[in-house]
């Protein structure tokens, strides 16, 4: 079936580091993926999407590219904030059938002033 | 657009008890889909509804259920509580057609 996997956690990082969390998939169709981002006591936030190959979603200068030939979709930030810490979650649909998503595991970032 | 709500946000039950989870779907939404999120296991679906049918169904016993009604409005059961079925349970509602689900903050369920 499908599965995501992403890197292990936690990750702790200085204010304005670079943030790289690595996303890697395995899906039998052409999967929608997104990264989603939960603070502390509440539901999941959706941060971007990708719908299709070489796509790239972005928002709150958070990046990731959907690269189908390496099956990866990793989120990337220039420059983090401490109101950056949070869990971030992987996450795959096929829309071939219903609305489901299937999960990495959360990375915990910490992000230092 | 409000967003999705889930009632109750907390609740504490007794191992035997059966418990119902209410969520309500942002508007036009008519897919709403449950998850369970444990230390654990992670996030793990648990079915979906579109128009009152459940479309997809996760790998859970038969103690988990749900249903939508004609509002898209959707409730889960949970009967026969057992410790291990503390966790955060999640709605997410989208629009049909469109990537992406959108969450509800959840309902931390703990069984005693």
């Amino acid at each position: 079936g499908d599965s995501v996997t992403q890197m292990e956690g936690p990750v702790t990082l200085s204010e304005e580091a670079f943030l790289t969390i690595n996303c890697t998939y395995t899906a039998t169709g052409y999967p929608s993926l997104f990264w989603y981002v939960q603070y502390p006591g509440e539901g999941l936030q959706l941060l971007l999407k990708a719908t299709k190959a070489d796509d790239k979603g972005s928002n709150k200068g958070f990046e990731a590219t959907y690269r189908k030939e390496t099956t990866s979709f990793h989120l990337e930030k220039g420059s983090v904030q401490v109101s950056d810490s949070a869990v971030y979650f992987c996450a795959l649909s096929d829309l071939m059938g219903a609305q489901k998503l299937v999960f990495g595991q959360g990375t915990r970032l910490t992000i230092n002033p | 657009k409000a967003g999705v709500t889930q009632t109750p946000r907390y609740l504490i039950k007794t191992r035997g008890q059966q418990v119902t989870l209410s969520c309500s779907p942002i508007s036009g939404h008519r897919s709403v889909s449950w998850y369970q999120q444990t230390p654990g296991q992670g996030l793990q679906f648990l079915f979906e509804y579109f128009s009152e049918t459940q479309r997809n169904k996760g790998n859970f016993p038969g103690r988990f259920s749900g249903r939508q009604f004609s509002n898209s409005r959707s409730e889960m059961n949970v009967s026969t509580l057992e410790l291990g079925d503390s966790a955060l349970y999640l709605c997410a509602s989208s629009l049909e057609g469109t990537p992406g689900q959108f969450f509800g903050p959840g309902t931390r369920l703990t069984v005693l």
